[in-house]
């Protein structure tokens, strides 16, 4: 059975920096365009970013491009997000999603994690 | 590539028919189109990926169509389990974008 689990979620100031992880089992890890997307409260959602299976392929949304770092380590089945510089509009759900698309940032998602809170405030 | 779903919302009875809409503002790649179905304090479930095909385990009761600029989630007799908030997804122009949502809520 596929899951992903993301933790690392929680309150920061604005300014201030969170990782999240997600933990990857029941297929071959390596194998897959991995995905962060982010949904706002109330709003739909967006994709945040993109890491190819052997990480030769990273791609980021202009929103979060330079404050975010994607990574992944296959030997843990685990993928990574790196944020810095949050701002207050960063506030957001963020789960982590498989890939099944044909490219690297042009993929449609069929399984998601359960989800990450990430709260920006003062 | 925004993307406009409309009705914004839909209310309707169990056993009825849903049909939901999705506005490209460009045209969309190779029928690269896809819808999911979100539930409150769920995550997204992917239901149609290019357009048409349905994902493993979706009931046939869901079906998409369309291509270019204009596509369409029909769900042909709405069960209890279907009352949830949809988005459809473009993933043929980077970067992939998702629609606002449309509700389908219990009359």
């Amino acid at each position: 059975e596929v899951q992903l689990v993301e933790s690392g979620g929680g309150l920061v100031k604005p300014g201030g920096s969170l990782r999240l992880s997600c933990a990857a089992s029941g297929f071959t890890f390596s194998s897959y365009t991995m995905n962060w997307v982010r949904q706002a409260p109330g709003k739909g959602p967006e994709w945040v970013s993109s890491i190819s299976g052997i990480s030769s392929y990273i791609l980021y949304a202009d929103s979060v491009k330079g404050r975010v770092t994607i990574s992944r380590d296959n030997a843990k089945n685990s993928l990574f997000l790196h944020m810095n510089s949050l701002r207050v509009e960063d506030t957001a759900v963020y789960y982590c999603a498989r890939d099944l698309g044909d490219y690297v940032g042009l993929g449609y998602f069929d399984f998601w994690g359960q989800g990450a809170l990430v709260t920006v405030s003062s | 590539i925004v993307l406009t779903q409309s009705p914004g919302a839909l209310s309707l009875s169990p056993g009825e028919r849903a049909t939901l809409s999705c506005r490209a503002s460009q045209s969309v790649s190779s029928i690269y189109l896809a819808w999911y179905q979100q539930k409150p304090g769920q995550a997204p479930r992917l239901l149609i990926y290019g357009a048409s095909s349905r994902a493993t385990g979706i009931p046939d009761r869901f079906s998409g169509s369309g291509s270019g600029t204009d596509f369409t989630l029909t769900i042909s007799r709405l069960e209890p389990e279907d009352f949830a908030v949809y988005y459809c997804q473009q993933y043929g122009s980077s970067p992939g974008t998702f629609g606002q949502g449309t509700k389908v809520e219990i009359k």
